[in-house]
């Protein structure tokens, strides 16, 4: 256990639908990110906050996709009108700015049927 | 642009012996490079870095090298066990602290 936790573990939705996942990171850890992977591939960078700032956001983030980080603690991850294509693990990373190591939560499994 | 890739998806070893996992990545100007440990069903965890002003550095059974010159990274682990089964990704840190993965190499340990 990383102390980075992520909820729910899995999820099945149907096509259209909206999902949010959350994210609460290690207690002390000021920088946030989210990924995406999908089966046998690396994870991708999706956005990453600073405190609560959301300071970078890949173009991979399409509109349907939002997150927040209100009081710079947890994160949520919104997908609105859920695609087959979203179909994938979202995993959250937590760390301090100064230092390198990113740790992981385990994700969350997003099925789109 | 940037990419960091390995040679091999697959590496199967004899419990016992070394592994030797490869990746290739192309950003000359890449600072910081991590190695993680991807278990099935759970998130990446961290195993070793290296800065760019380095060539070597060593864990707990494992060593990562790293040749500047051809952009290539390797990772060592000695007297592989079972447990050591997994999917290996190297990643390079970008702005932000964000990371830039690799496909990954499953590792599968044999008896």
């Amino acid at each position: 256990d990383t102390g980075v936790s992520q909820d729910p573990r899995h999820k099945i939705t149907k096509r259209g639908q909206n999902v949010t996942f959350r994210c609460d990171p290690i207690s002390e850890h000021n920088r946030l990110y989210w990924y995406r992977q999908t089966l046998g591939q690396g994870p991708e960078f999706l956005t990453y906050f600073q405190n609560e700032a959301q300071l970078e956001k890949s173009r991979l983030l399409s509109d349907r996709f939002s997150a927040e980080r209100p009081k710079g603690s947890f994160s949520t991850l919104e997908i609105q009108r859920t695609e087959q294509g979203d179909s994938a693990m979202y995993l959250c990373a937590s760390s301090t700015q100064g230092t390198t190591e990113a740790f992981f939560g385990q994700g969350t499994r997003l099925t789109v049927v | 642009g940037e990419s960091v890739g390995l040679h091999l998806p697959t590496l199967s070893v004899q419990e016992g012996d070394n592994s030797i996992i490869n990746c290739a990545y192309s950003n000359s100007a890449s600072d910081y490079f991590i190695w993680y440990k991807q278990e099935s069903g759970k998130g990446p965890q961290f195993i070793i870095d290296i800065r760019s002003n380095m060539d070597k550095r060593q864990g707990q059974r494992v060593t990562v090298l790293l040749n500047k010159t051809v952009k290539h990274l390797s990772l060592q682990i000695a007297a592989t066990q079972p447990g050591d089964s997994a999917v290996y990704f190297c990643a390079e840190e970008n702005q932000g602290g964000k990371l830039i993965f690799g496909q990954g190499t499953e590792l599968s340990v044999k008896p």
